[in-house]
């Protein structure tokens, strides 16, 4: 089993719409979990923490279940610009990063 | 924000060659960076924990004498792919985590190695 798992997708959809990815990790005394967004043939970037108690940034909420060990990211009002690989990333042990396969979103006119 | 720079950006290298990759924090104090490589449509791969003065930590099944790492500053690590081969292909990232904010770790934009 992955350590961080994901729906590759693609998740199609148009412009303005709702859409949600969920991860899975089988650390349960993993700590800390972050969304981060990657470009095509670029490097992974930040886009936000996930905290237990949920988290929103603009059109953006993460959650964090503790209990089933997963992680959601909720997207808002879709952008063309919002297309992107969207990777779960969750720190086990010291700083490591240990990233899913990430979640490809296109978004379409 | 903190700026993380990798050189070269892309390299095209003959099989048996070897090839150096450095990654700098520009604005920061890094004494530890990380290096990551994915292959297409796979996640990031953690290969190894640079450490500023010391030896590198590698991941189970990296080979240490095959990806050599100098992390001599506080603002450089290097990655060095010796005898290169067309499986070595991959995207090479580095991170960097700031000595004075240890939460955040900064993305290199990469270097994409083609060994031919």
């Amino acid at each position: 089993r992955k350590e961080v798992e994901q729906d590759p997708g693609p998740f199609n959809v148009p412009e303005g719409a709702t859409v949600a990815f969920n991860c899975t990790y089988s650390n349960s005394a993993s700590q800390s979990f972050f969304w981060y967004r990657q470009d095509c043939r670029k490097e992974p970037k930040l886009l936000m923490s996930v905290y237990s108690s949920g988290n929103e940034d603009g059109r953006f909420t993460a959650q964090l279940n503790r209990a089933s060990q997963y992680i959601s990211l909720l997207i808002r009002d879709s952008k063309l610009s919002d297309s992107a690989t969207y990777l779960c990333v969750v720190i086990e042990g010291f700083q490591k990063l240990v990233f899913g396969t990430g979640t490809r979103l296109l978004v379409s006119p | 924000g903190a700026v993380v720079s990798q050189h070269p950006s892309w390299v095209i290298c003959k099989s048996g060659t070897s090839v150096k990759i450095e990654c700098r924090s520009l604005d920061f104090q890094a004494t530890t960076m990380f290096w990551y490589r994915q292959f297409p449509k796979q996640s990031l791969m953690l290969m190894a924990t640079s450490n500023e003065g010391s030896k590198a930590t590698y991941e189970q099944g990296v080979e240490k004498d095959k990806f050599l790492i100098n992390h001599a500053s506080l603002t450089l690590s290097t990655l060095t792919v010796t005898s290169a081969h067309p499986e070595d292909s991959s995207f090479y990232i580095c991170s960097a985590r700031d000595s004075t904010n240890t939460d955040t770790q900064y993305f290199g934009p990469g270097t994409r190695l083609t060994v031919l």
